[in-house]
C-alpha cells in the first residue's frame, strides 16, 4: 500500500519568512512525486519531480527529491499572504497507476 | 479550454437516495480518477480508471460505483447514500508524456450533503 507523509500539519509563519514543507513516502517501483497547492477549491500543480537531486524552481516556490531517503522538500521564499494554502504533496507508482495523496500541510502567512 | 468538468457542483441528499456524479475531460487522457475530501484527511482515492472500459478499487471504495464507458467521461455513483458519504469530492484525469504519466489536472469538485 503506498504511503505519503507531510509535516507538519499545519504552519503559521509572518509575510516574508521562508517555510520548508516535507514530504515522506513509501511506494512500490517509484515514478513520480507532485506538488499541489489547494487554495478554496481544485488543486493547482506546481511541481512534478522523477529524478533525485534536481531542483525544481518557479519564483520563490522550489523542491527537490531526494530518492535515496524517500523524501521531499517544498520551499517557500520571502512569503506572502497569497501564499497561504494547503499544500499536498502526492506519488504515483507502478501499482496499478494510483496517484496517492498526502493530508497536506496548512499553511497560513500573516501580514 | 474546458479541461476537467464536474456535474453537479452541489447536491443535498436524503439518507438512502442514489445519485451520479459526472466527470468529463477534453484532454483525451486515459487515466481518471475520483477522490472525496475530507477536513484533516487529504485527499482519499476512490476508484480510478486507466482507460475505457476499465476501473479498479482505491483506498474507500465502499459504497460507490463507477462506470467508465467512454474515455472521455467517469461516472461516480451511490446507489443508497449515507451520512459518511457527506463529503467534497473531486475528479482528475492525467496522460503520458513519453514514458512518464503527465501531472493531474482536477475538476472544480463537487459538494455533496447527505442528511
Amino acid at each position: 500500500e503506498d504511503k505519503v507523509v507531510q509535516s507538519p500539519l499545519s504552519l503559521v509563519v509572518h509575510e516574508g519568512d521562508t517555510v520548508t514543507l516535507n514530504c515522506s513516502y513509501e511506494v512500490t517501483n517509484f515514478r513520480s512525486l507532485l506538488w499541489y497547492k489547494q487554495e478554496k477549491k481544485a488543486p493547482t500543480f506546481l511541481f512534478m519531480l522523477t529524478s533525485s537531486g534536481i531542483e525544481k524552481k518557479s519564483g520563490r516556490l522550489s523542491s527537490i527529491l531526494d530518492k535515496k531517503e524517500l523524501f521531499s522538500i517544498l520551499n517557500i521564499t520571502a512569503t506572502q499572504t497569497g501564499d497561504s494554502a494547503v499544500y499536498l504533496c502526492a506519488v504515483s507508482g507502478s501499482s496499478g497507476d494510483k496517484l496517492t495523496f498526502g493530508t497536506g500541510t496548512r499553511l497560513a502567512v500573516r501580514p | 479550454n474546458a479541461g476537467v468538468t464536474q456535474t453537479p457542483k452541489f447536491r443535498v441528499l436524503k439518507t438512502g437516495q442514489s445519485m451520479t456524479l459526472l466527470c468529463a475531460q477534453d484532454m483525451n487522457h486515459e487515466y481518471m480518477y475520483w477522490y472525496r475530501q475530507d477536513p484533516g484527511m487529504g485527499l482519499r482515492l476512490i476508484h480510478y480508471s486507466v482507460g475505457e472500459g476499465t476501473t479498479a478499487k482505491g483506498e474507500v471504495p465502499d459504497g460507490y460505483n463507477v462506470s467508465r464507458l467512454k474515455k472521455q467521461n467517469f461516472l461516480l455513483g451511490l446507489e443508497s447514500a449515507a451520512p459518511s458519504q457527506t463529503s467534497v469530492y473531486f475528479c482528475a484525469s492525467r496522460n503520458y508524456r513519453g514514458t512518464m504519466n503527465t501531472e493531474a489536472f482536477f475538476g472544480q469538485g463537487t459538494r455533496l450533503t447527505v442528511v
